[in-house]
């Protein structure tokens, strides 16, 4: 266990759907990460957060909504999202945005 | 832009042998490096940060080196063993500006240790 966790760890939706993917973080870390991981391709970050403030968005559609509440919780909103959308979502978390990351389990998300 | 390019893409080893799995990068401007393994479907799991003023960072049967200059950092496995079987990532950070970090991934070597 790394101390962060995500759910659901597998979703299903079609693209009409609206979906939300949840992080938690059990470290009093103050930055949390969105990346995407698609098959045979490296990691890919997708946003940042550092103090609940939103630092990086590296040109994510926007069909992909971050949220953060609080420095424990991210989320990911999906809407009218397509197939090639389908990968591996990763959240990590870190004390700050220069030290070490720990990441959760993923959401294997699969787009009908 | 950094780029990050890790070879061998797959290795596959007899128990026991010690290995070492290499990975390059253009922008030597980092300010840390950290190594992860990855096993299939699963998330990542950090198993060595190495800064950028050091040379080497050890964790029992784990060894990362760096050569910041160079753009080169290795991670030699001691005496592998099944257990060890999983695709292993190398990810330097660095400063996108703003005072904002992040970390660039390879690809990964896939390893197998063949009991």
């Amino acid at each position: 266990e790394t101390g962060v966790t995500q759910t659901p760890r597998h979703l299903v939706m079609g693209m009409t759907n609206k979906k939300s993917l949840k992080c938690e973080q059990h470290l009093g870390h103050n930055a949390m990460y969105w990346y995407k991981q698609s098959a045979k391709k490296p990691l890919e970050l997708m946003f940042v957060y550092n103090f609940k403030e939103q630092t990086e968005n590296n040109s994510v559609p926007s069909r992909f909504s971050p949220e953060c509440p609080n420095s424990s919780h991210l989320f990911l909103h999906l809407h009218t999202l397509q197939p090639e959308d389908s990968a591996l979502y990763l959240c990590a978390s870190s004390r700050d945005t220069y030290n070490e990351q720990f990441f959760g389990p993923g959401t294997r998300l699969t787009v009908l | 832009k950094q780029e990050v390019t890790q070879i061998p893409a797959a290795l596959s080893v007899p128990e026991g042998e010690n290995l070492v799995l290499n990975c390059s990068f253009t922008d030597s401007a980092i300010y840390n490096l950290q190594w992860f393994r990855q096993d299939p479907g699963k998330g990542l799991t950090s198993l060595l940060l190495i800064q950028s003023s050091q040379r080497e960072q050890t964790s029992g049967r784990l060894n990362a080196s760096l050569d910041k200059s160079s753009g080169r950092s290795t991670l030699y496995i001691a005496a592998s063993q099944p257990g060890d079987s999983a695709t292993y990532l190398c990810a330097p950070l660095r400063d996108s500006g703003a005072g904002s970090y992040q970390l660039t991934f390879g690809k990964g070597t896939k390893l197998s240790v063949i009991p």
